[in-house]
């Protein structure tokens, strides 16, 4: 089954400051890719996804790159706010299958 | 926007009592995900459903069933319950198989 390995497993940035968060994933038919924003005891919420015809997307301060070949995929954060701060967690799906997590990213932006 | 609703939010119950969680996807949605999540950790799938048929199992319990009814709502049904299965459970729907999955707002089950 797919494996997905998320790194680094918590994260402090400056506020303004970027912040990078990698995956990689175990599955070549794996392709789609999400990523959720996870506040303490609330629901994961979808930010952005990227599907494996594309190589990259953005969406106003975030944006996903994926290297099918590698098999990774990043979200990049830039001018980081302190309401960015959460768990941050990326996927990896297969057409059929269940969406995978990785083990989520704890964001802390300081202000 | 109708989202996923999932009910009761929260849930007590004494180790060996049985616990039935309720999922009411979005409607049109054709998949149904359930996921456990513990304290820190990222969620574990449990079981998926595709118009009303299992599609994949996951680390799910052999104390632990779940279907999915012909108006697309799906129970998760647990028994024997233990104190490790206190964690929050999320329940998503999409609509066809390769699409976003958009969460409920879970059920926050409590074993003691």
């Amino acid at each position: 089954g797919e494996n997905v390995e998320q790194h680094p497993s918590t994260l402090s940035v400056q506020e303004g400051d970027s912040a990078v968060i990698k995956c990689t994933y175990s599955d070549s038919a794996s392709n789609y890719f999400p990523w959720y924003k996870q506040e303490l005891g609330k629901r994961p919420q979808l930010i952005i996804d990227i599907r494996s015809n594309v190589g990259e997307k953005k969406d106003q301060r975030i944006a996903v790159t994926l290297n099918k070949t590698a098999k990774h995929f990043s979200l990049h954060i830039t001018e980081t706010q302190p309401e960015d701060s959460a768990v941050y967690f990326c996927a990896a799906k297969a057409a059929g299958n269940k969406l995978t997590f990785g083990g989520g990213t704890r964001v802390l932006v300081k202000p | 926007a109708a989202g996923v609703i999932q009910s009761p939010r929260h849930l007590i119950k004494e180790k060996r009592e049985t616990a039935t969680l309720k999922c009411y996807p979005i409607p049109r949605h054709d998949t149904v995900y359930w996921y456990q999540q513990g304290p820190g950790q990222d969620p574990q799938f449990l079981i998926s459903f595709y118009e009303k048929m299992q599609s994949d199992k996951g680390s799910i319990p052999d104390r632990f069933s779940a279907q999915q009814f012909s108006d697309y709502h799906s129970e998760l049904n647990m028994s024997s319950l233990e104190l490790g299965d206190s964690a929050l459970y999320f329940c998503a729907s999409s609509s066809g198989t390769n699409t976003e999955a958009f969460f409920g707002q879970g059920t926050r089950l409590t074993v003691v």
